[in-house]
């Protein structure tokens, strides 16, 4: 079966500090993979999506930005976080074929920039 | 454009009362995914189903069921006899048939299951 994992699950870091997420996926090849943020009692927003090696479509112009060394990892980057970087990151990741647009979500990573 | 609207930002209801989610959708694409993902207090996004627009039946799981129609553009979701369990976010979502793009997410309804 298919599994996704994120961390940290819990991240304090100061302003101006740089960040790395990591996401990998396990039993699929291929997949589509996604950067989401949530700030808090606020809905999804797309940061990234990746659907190959190397190639990624950034959804909104801001301090971040993502890569895909492999297959089955995606990073969440940042050389200087700012305060309104603060929120609960969500990676997700669809299949490519069968019931490939269902996304499925990690646990989240909580992000505090103080 | 493609958009999704969950008028309800947040609803309280006393166990065992039925509660329905509304979700409304805008797309000019006559192939589409409409979904419902459930996010409890943990954080994590939870699949609940996924409905594609040829198939308006609804759709029963246990205390859970969807309500699709094309003519208003709805996709509605109601949850029977609500429990404490059922306490969370739940995100209304679509896709086009393309399969590659990401989803377009409502804002989301926080619902308060009251014991």
């Amino acid at each position: 079966s298919q599994t996704i994992h994120q961390w940290p699950a819990t991240l304090v870091q100061p302003v101006g500090s740089p960040l790395s997420l990591e996401c990998t996926v396990e039993g699929t090849s291929n997949p589509n993979l996604y950067w989401y943020r949530q700030a808090a009692g606020r809905g999804l927003q797309l940061l990234f999506y990746s659907v190959g090696i190397g190639q990624i479509s950034s959804e909104v112009p801001q301090n971040l930005s993502a890569s895909r060394p492999q297959d089955r990892q995606f990073i969440l980057s940042s050389k200087k976080l700012l305060l309104s970087d603060s929120g609960f990151y969500l990676c997700a990741w669809s299949g490519q074929s069968g019931r490939k647009n269902i996304q499925y979500f990690g646990a989240g990573t909580r992000l505090s920039v103080l | 454009a493609q958009k999704v609207t969950q008028a309800q930002t947040e609803i309280s209801v006393v166990e065992k009362e039925d509660v329905t989610l509304d979700c409304v959708y805008e797309t000019r694409d006559t192939t589409y995914y409409l979904f419902w993902y459930k996010q409890p207090p943990s954080g994590e996004l939870v699949f609940l189903i996924r409905r594609n627009s040829f198939d308006e039946q609804n759709e029963i799981s246990g205390r859970y069921s969807w309500n699709f129609q094309k003519s208003t553009s709805s996709f509605n979701f109601t949850i029977t006899a609500s429990q404490v369990v059922d306490s969370a976010v739940y995100f209304c979502a679509l896709a086009t048939s393309s399969g590659n793009t990401p989803l377009v997410f409502g804002k989301g309804t926080r619902l308060s299951v009251i014991a």
